[in-house]
């Protein structure tokens, strides 16, 4: 079955930066674009990107260009989304998602901590 | 950047009920819209996606309608384990464009 396996809670300092994995798994890794998004405590959610696999071309929601930046390892199957300059705002849980038809796989989140 | 507007932001159902959910964007979306369920502690689980398809699983009782700005989400006779928050989203692949809405809590009256 697909999986979308996410790395463990971080917690930083404001200023540091942070880099989240998603490991694929039970289908083609370049057969569906993978997004991030993020949802701080209590807070709905907000679309931070998206990366294609296949050729690894991004795209990134204005609101955080010049600090977010998507790759991926075709040769693991893993994306990753690292986010810098962080700030006591970026404190949210971070999930990556994506699928055939709209968003039909989710990891299962990371916690990212930002406080002094 | 288009606007995703949920109504309303609470609403108290008794289980057996049906519950009505409304979502509209600021522009036409066309059928480009899903809609998500979160339960706490839970990452969202897709529900609807071109506006009016179920994902794979998603039992019938659950319905989507509309098109372009309107769109609504029907549960037909609410079970408890359909107490959670929902969410909509317009979504383009390419040129990605993906906002969401500010969630609907359907909670027990």
């Amino acid at each position: 079955q697909v999986q979308l396996v996410q790395s463990g809670a971080e917690v930083k300092k404001p200023g540091a930066s942070v880099k989240v994995s998603c490991k694929a798994s039970g289908y083609t890794f370049t057969s569906y674009y993978m997004h991030w998004v993020r949802q701080a405590p209590g807070q709905g959610l907000e679309w931070m990107g998206i990366i294609n696999p296949s050729g690894g071309s991004t795209s990134y929601a204005q609101k955080f260009q010049g600090r977010v930046t998507m790759t991926r390892d075709t040769s693991t199957s893993t994306v990753y989304m690292e986010l810098s300059s962080l700030r006591s705002e970026d404190t949210a849980v971070y999930y990556c998602a994506g699928g055939p038809t709209a968003w039909n796989y989710w990891g299962q989140g990371t916690l990212v901590t930002v406080s002094s | 950047e288009i606007v995703m507007t949920q109504s309303p932001a609470t609403l108290s159902v008794s289980p057996g009920e049906r519950a009505t959910l409304s979502c509209r964007a600021s522009q036409s979306v066309s059928s480009n819209l899903a809609w998500y369920q979160q339960k706490p502690g839970q990452a969202p689980r897709l529900l609807i996606y071109g506006a009016s398809t179920r994902a794979t699983g998603i039992p019938a009782r659950f319905s989507g309608s509309g098109s372009g700005t309107e769109f609504t989400l029907t549960i037909s006779s609410l079970q408890s384990e359909d107490f959670a928050v929902y969410y909509c989203q317009q979504y383009n692949n390419w040129p990605p464009e993906v906002t969401f809405g500010g969630g609907t809590k359907v909670e027990i009256k």
